[in-house]
């Protein structure tokens, strides 16, 4: 199965100010059909998983432009521009390029 | 607006089955293949199976294999997963999602399974 790494674990940011998480997989994340099936998930506190960005860079439906996906191949990275309180959650990639679809142990974004 | 709304978490001894349900509306539910995810804080999320749009091909999780069985009434607009032979480690929330090309674009609030004696 590809793992997906995910760095920080961790991320404590200040309000307005941007916040960046990588995420690396252990194969390379490109398709026979040419796209990248990796992806973004957002988990607010007591809340399901959300889609944010899928295929790298593409925002979900109702995602504020804040959220940014940059990457190819391995790796991959989603960036807030300016973090505001309601962005605090755990994040996670996931890819859906290999079977079985794979999801990284998450990041924590929380306010200083 | 898309909705999925899981039911049927609960309490159950090892060695016991339960099977959850997911009730989707807002989109036509046979033209999408479906997928269970669990979460749990050991495990993180993973995905346990998944199904094609009219219920003929189906994937599962090598640790499920042979105890869960996920299914579909497109009649009923509803997915579910018989789970056989619970385990502890199968303690967890289950999430119904909806595929699109390769993603999970929408997700249900999730059905707490918890397997103990």
């Amino acid at each position: 199965d590809v793992v997906m790494t995910q760095t920080p674990l961790s991320s404590p940011v200040t309000l307005g100010q941007p916040a960046s998480i990588s995420c690396r997989s252990s194969q390379s994340l490109v398709h026979s059909d040419g796209n990248t099936y990796l992806s973004w998930l957002q988990q607010r506190p007591g809340q399901p998983p959300r889609l944010l960005i899928y295929e790298i860079s593409n925002r979900f439906s109702g995602v504020p432009d804040r959220f940014s996906g940059s990457g190819a191949g391995t790796d991959f990275t989603l960036t807030i521009s300016r973090v505001e309180a309601e962005d605090v959650g755990v994040y996670y990639c996931t890819q859906g390029t290999h079977s079985p679809r794979t999801f990284g142990q998450g990041t924590k974004v929380e306010i200083k | 607006d898309v909705q999925l709304v899981e039911s049927g978490g609960a309490l159950v001894q090892p060695g016991g089955s339960l099977r959850v349900s997911c009730a989707v509306s807002g989109f036509t539910f046979s033209d999408y293949w479906m997928t269970w995810v669990r979460q749990s804080p050991g495990r993180g999320l993973e995905r346990v199976a998944t199904i094609n749009g009219d219920g003929s091909q189906k994937y599962y999780v090598d640790s499920v294999k042979g105890r869960f069985t996920i299914s579909r009434d497109n009649a009923k607009n509803s997915l579910y997963l018989q789970m056989n032979s619970l385990r502890a480690e199968d303690s967890a929330v289950y999430y119904c999602a909806r595929n699109v090309r390769r993603d999970l674009d929408y997700w249900g609030q999730g059905t707490l399974v918890t397997v103990s004696s």
